[in-house]
């Protein structure tokens, strides 16, 4: 059974510090790891795509990928109350096919 | 900025009905798939399409459930005989090959079905 997994929180962090988000998955011949943004009741809203290992930053968002590990982080720097959220860890294996979700990180910045 | 869209936003049935969940996915966008999170679970795949086939589907996808790209815009989902465990929000998600990098599937708002 391939498995995408991540602590379900809640992670509390301060407004302004970094939030470290993490993720491993089962599956060692996935290829594409990405991250979902989701606020209660709504869809997941893309945030960061990472296909290689080492770091990609975009923003105040910082993805990181060990394939050898079989692990995916995510720092969000500077955070702000609107990043309170549940961060969605996927992960896919081929080029077009399906994502598998883990069942995601609950993030709340306290003011 | 383009988006994908779903309607309705929130479908209620009676058990045994059929339904039909329609989506208009990117408009550059050639692959399309289906999503569906039950409340407090995780997002699970159900199928995915390409050139007008089913290029994947998960075990959830029974005999139930069809997909079909009636015109060049709209992509539906229909479950043929709906049952109280489809209770589920329901996305769709699309992606392109001229998107950043292979896969980076775009969601709709979702459609929240209740099966009574």
């Amino acid at each position: 059974q391939k498995e995408v997994e991540q602590n379900s929180g809640p992670l509390s962090v301060p407004e302004g510090a970094i939030a470290s988000l993490n993720c491993t998955y089962s599956d060692r011949v996935s290829q594409s790891f990405f991250w979902y943004r989701q606020y209660s009741g709504k869809s997941p809203e893309l945030i960061m795509s990472i296909y290689s290992n080492g770091d990609k930053e975009d923003g105040r968002f910082t993805a990181q990928l060990n394939k050898a590990s079989q692990y995916v982080s995510l720092l969000i720097r500077d955070s702000q109350p609107s990043d309170s959220a549940t961060y969605l860890c996927a992960v896919s294996g081929d080029s077009w096919g399906k994502l598998q979700f883990g069942a995601g990180t609950q993030v709340v910045v306290t003011p | 900025e383009p988006e994908v869209t779903q309607t309705p936003s929130h479908q209620v049935t009676q058990m045994g009905q059929e339904v039909i969940l329609r989506c208009v996915p990117i408009s550059n966008h050639l692959y399309f798939y289906w999503y569906r999170q039950i409340l407090g679970q995780k997002v699970e795949f159900l199928v995915s399409f390409y050139n007008n086939e089913i290029s994947e589907k998960s075990e959830i996808f029974d005999d139930q459930f069809s997909v079909e790209r009636p015109d060049g815009s709209n992509f539906t989902l229909k479950i043929r005989s709906t049952k109280l465990e489809d209770s589920a929000m329901y996305f769709c998600a699309s992606s392109s090959p001229l998107a950043g990098g292979p896969n980076e599937q775009f969601f709709g708002p979702g459609t929240r079905l209740t099966v009574l």
